[in-house]
């Protein structure tokens, strides 16, 4: 079955500064990868997606790039602020109903 | 944007109670919801999936009998956890989602289940 690799499992960066959460996956049948964000005591929240049909997807702060070859995709904080320290979690699934598979998490700090 | 309602949020109760937990989609029709447990600083696990009017699949090590799932409408899914004991003490997450290809999951709140 799928498995997906995370890292780094903890990240501190400072407020502005850029950062970068990696993922790996090893079905190569997966073709969607969703982002997510958990703040403390709640649920994740979906920040961003993206299809195995596009390269590269951003959403004014956020980005996220794909290699279906190298079965890697990555997300990218722009001019990080406080609010944005959580944990972020990687997935991927094929399409259909076939359930996500997380990776282990990054817990993100962004120091003022 | 697409809202999942978990309700109750936490929950502290005996040994041997059971416990029910709602999961419904606030403004879209939810043919497929997934219950997941989390513990402290981990992932989430996946318990189960149920599509809406069939049995729940559940995954391996996890106890449909203790665990039981329930998706009768296509807003609505609830885990009921059967006579808990302190070891099922932990963060209940429960997704949804729509019909349809390429509909992302959404997620709930989750209820925290204290078992003294």
């Amino acid at each position: 079955g799928e498995n997906v690799e995370q890292h780094p499992s903890t990240l501190s960066v400072q407020e502005g500064d850029s950062a970068v959460i990696k993922c790996t996956y090893s079905d190569s049948a997966s073709n969607y990868f969703p982002w997510y964000k958990q703040e403390l005591g709640k649920g994740p929240q979906l920040i961003i997606d993206i299809r195995s049909n596009v390269g590269e997807k951003k959403d004014q702060r956020i980005a996220v790039t794909l290699n279906k070859t190298a079965k890697h995709f990555s997300l990218h904080i722009t001019e990080t602020q406080p609010e944005d320290s959580a944990v972020y979690f990687c997935a991927a699934s094929k399409t259909g109903n076939t359930p996500l598979v997380f990776g282990k998490g990054t817990r993100l700090s962004v120091i003022a | 944007g697409a809202v999942v309602s978990q309700h109750p949020s936490r929950v502290i109760c005996k040994s041997g109670t059971s416990v029910k937990i709602e999961c419904r989609s606030l403004d879209f029709q939810a043919t497929t919801m997934f219950w997941y447990r989390q513990f402290p600083k981990q992932s989430l696990m996946l318990m189960a999936t149920s599509n809406e009017g069939s049995k729940a699949t559940y995954e391996q090590g996890v106890e449909k009998d203790k665990f039981l799932i329930n998706h009768a409408s296509l807003t609505l899914s609830t885990l009921t956890v059967t006579s808990a004991h302190p070891e099922d003490s932990s963060f209940y997450i429960c997704s949804a989602r729509g019909s349809g290809s390429n509909q992302p999951q959404h997620f709930g709140d989750g209820t925290r289940l204290s078992i003294l």
